[in-house]
């Protein structure tokens, strides 16, 4: 059973920094491709990144292009998603997914940015 | 990027009702198309890829049709587990984007 399970969210205030984390087991996550997505409270659903296995292309939104950073340890089979210079327009839940063609979801974490 | 038009953004419905979605594409996706069930307070679900795949464990009476910038989702019969929200996603090319939803509520 595929599971995704992130972690890392909560309150930050404007211009901070956060970390988000994706534990993902019951599947070979090394040879495939994973997903942030975010949903902004009340609003539909925005693709914010994606990692292809061995990291090898990396592909991001532009509004966070130069502040967020996915990255992978194929070991720990896990994903990650680092979040600096974080705006109010930045709060959401955040949802890990699995697949160039996102099949499975976690449940999300939440992350407020707010002063 | 391509632009995913989804209409309409809510509807009302009866149970037993059929009930059809479309998403429009800016451009040629091919069937690159999958479809999303979302409830409140809940992670999405997959419904459809591929534009007309039924997702394993998704009931017969989900359906998807289309092809290059034309797609549908279509409900056969209104289930009162249904009321939720749905979304279109393009996974032809990056940005991956998704359709603006659409609210399926109790008439």
């Amino acid at each position: 059973e595929v599971q995704l399970v992130e972690s890392g969210g909560g309150l930050v205030k404007p211009g901070g920094s956060l970390r988000l984390s994706c534990a993902a087991s019951g599947f070979t996550f090394s040879s495939s491709t994973m997903n942030w997505v975010r949903q902004a409270p009340g609003k539909g659903l925005e693709w914010v990144s994606s990692i292809r296995s061995s990291s090898s292309y990396i592909y991001y939104t532009d509004s966070v292009k130069g502040r967020f950073t996915i990255s992978r340890d194929d070991a720990k089979n896990s994903l990650y998603l680092q979040m600096n210079s974080l705006r109010a327009e930045d709060t959401a839940v955040y949802y890990c997914a699995r697949d160039g063609w996102i099949d499975y979801w976690g449940q999300g974490t939440l992350v407020t940015v707010s002063s | 990027d391509i632009q995913m038009t989804q209409s309409p953004s809510s509807l009302s419905a009866s149970v037993g009702d059929r009930v059809t979605i479309t998403c429009r594409a800016s451009q040629g996706i091919r069937n690159d198309l999958g479809w999303y069930q979302q409830k409140p307070g809940k992670a999405p679900q997959r419904l459809i890829y591929a534009a007309s795949t039924l997702h394993s464990g998704v009931p017969s009476r989900f359906s998807g049709s289309g092809s290059g910038t034309e797609f549908t989702l279509t409900i056969s019969s209104l289930q009162p587990e249904d009321f939720a929200t749905y979304y279109c996603l393009q996974h032809n090319s990056y940005p991956r984007t998704f359709g603006g939803g659409t609210k399926v509520d109790i008439k």
